[in-house]
C-alpha cells in the first residue's frame, strides 16, 4: 500500500518563525501536492508538483513556497508563520490521475499546525 | 466559483438506515470523481470513484450515483454504521482542470 507520510502530527510555532512541514512517499509517484483544511472551506490546493524540482502555484499559494529537490520527498515552507495559517496541513501523492488511468490521491496522516 | 458544491454542511442518520451525500458540479468536461472519507486528525482516504462512462459503481454498503445531464452525483451508505461518522468529500477531474477539485465537505453523524 502507499505509505505519504509526514514528519510531524503536532507543531506549535510563533509568529514570524521560519516553518518546514516534511513530507515522503515511498510509491515513486511523479505527482505531489500540499493541501490545508480548515472547517466550512474544505480542502484547499497551496502548491503542488509533477516533477523533480517543479512547482506549481495552487489557488492559496500566498505566504508558502515549497521544495521538491528529490522525487519522494515534497517540503513546504512557511517563511515567515502568521496565526491565519493555523491549519491542518494535508500533502498527498499520485500517478496521473484521469478515468482512463482510474487513479487515486493518496493522502498523509496529516500536521496540525498552531501559530500563536 | 465552486466547481465542485456539497450544499449539505451536516447529515444526522440513525443506525441502519440508508445515508445519501450529494455533490453538484458546474464543468461538463469532469469526467472522473472520488469521494473522500475523513475523521478528525487523520488525513482523508479514499472511498469510492466513478468514471463518466457510468452511472453506477458499488463497493460493498457504498454505491455512488451519477446523472451527467443533472451534473449531479450522490454517495449511498447503506447500513449506514456509527464508524461511518466523518467528513465526507467530493472530489472532481477532467478537461483542462489537471487537479482534484474538491467540495467543502458534508459531515455524517451515524447515531447508535
Amino acid at each position: 500500500d502507499v505509505k505519504v507520510t509526514q514528519s510531524s502530527r503536532y507543531l506549535v510555532k510563533r509568529t514570524g518563525e521560519k516553518v518546514f512541514l516534511e513530507c515522503v512517499q515511498d510509491m515513486d509517484h511523479e505527482n505531489m501536492f500540499w493541501y490545508r483544511q480548515d472547517p466550512g472551506l474544505g480542502l484547499r490546493l497551496i502548491y503542488f508538483s509533477y516533477d523533480v524540482k517543479m512547482k506549481e502555484k495552487g489557488d492559496i499559494p500566498e505566504g508558502y513556497s515549497v521544495s521538491r529537490e528529490k522525487k519522494e520527498r515534497f517540503s513546504l515552507i512557511l517563511e515567515s508563520a502568521s496565526t491565519n495559517q493555523t491549519s491542518m496541513y494535508l500533502c498527498a501523492s499520485s500517478l496521473y490521475l484521469s478515468s482512463a488511468t482510474n487513479e487515486k490521491l493518496f493522502f498523509g496522516s496529516g500536521t496540525q499546525l498552531s501559530v500563536l | 466559483d465552486q466547481q465542485v458544491k456539497q450544499n449539505s454542511p451536516s447529515l444526522s442518520v440513525q443506525e441502519g438506515r440508508i445515508s445519501i451525500l450529494n455533490c453538484d458540479y458546474t464543468n461538463s468536461m469532469f469526467d472522473y470523481f472520488l469521494w473522500y472519507k475523513k475523521y478528525p486528525a487523520e488525513g482523508p482516504t479514499f472511498l469510492i470513484s466513478i468514471s463518466s462512462i457510468k452511472d453506477k459503481n458499488e463497493d460493498g454498503r457504498f454505491t455512488v450515483f451519477l446523472n451527467k445531464s443533472a451534473k449531479h452525483l450522490s454517495l449511498h451508505i447503506v447500513p449506514s454504521q456509527p464508524g461511518d461518522s466523518a467528513v465526507y468529500f467530493c472530489a472532481a477531474i477532467g478537461g483542462s482542470q489537471g487537479n482534484l477539485i474538491f467540495g467543502k465537505g458534508t459531515k455524517l453523524s451515524v447515531k447508535p
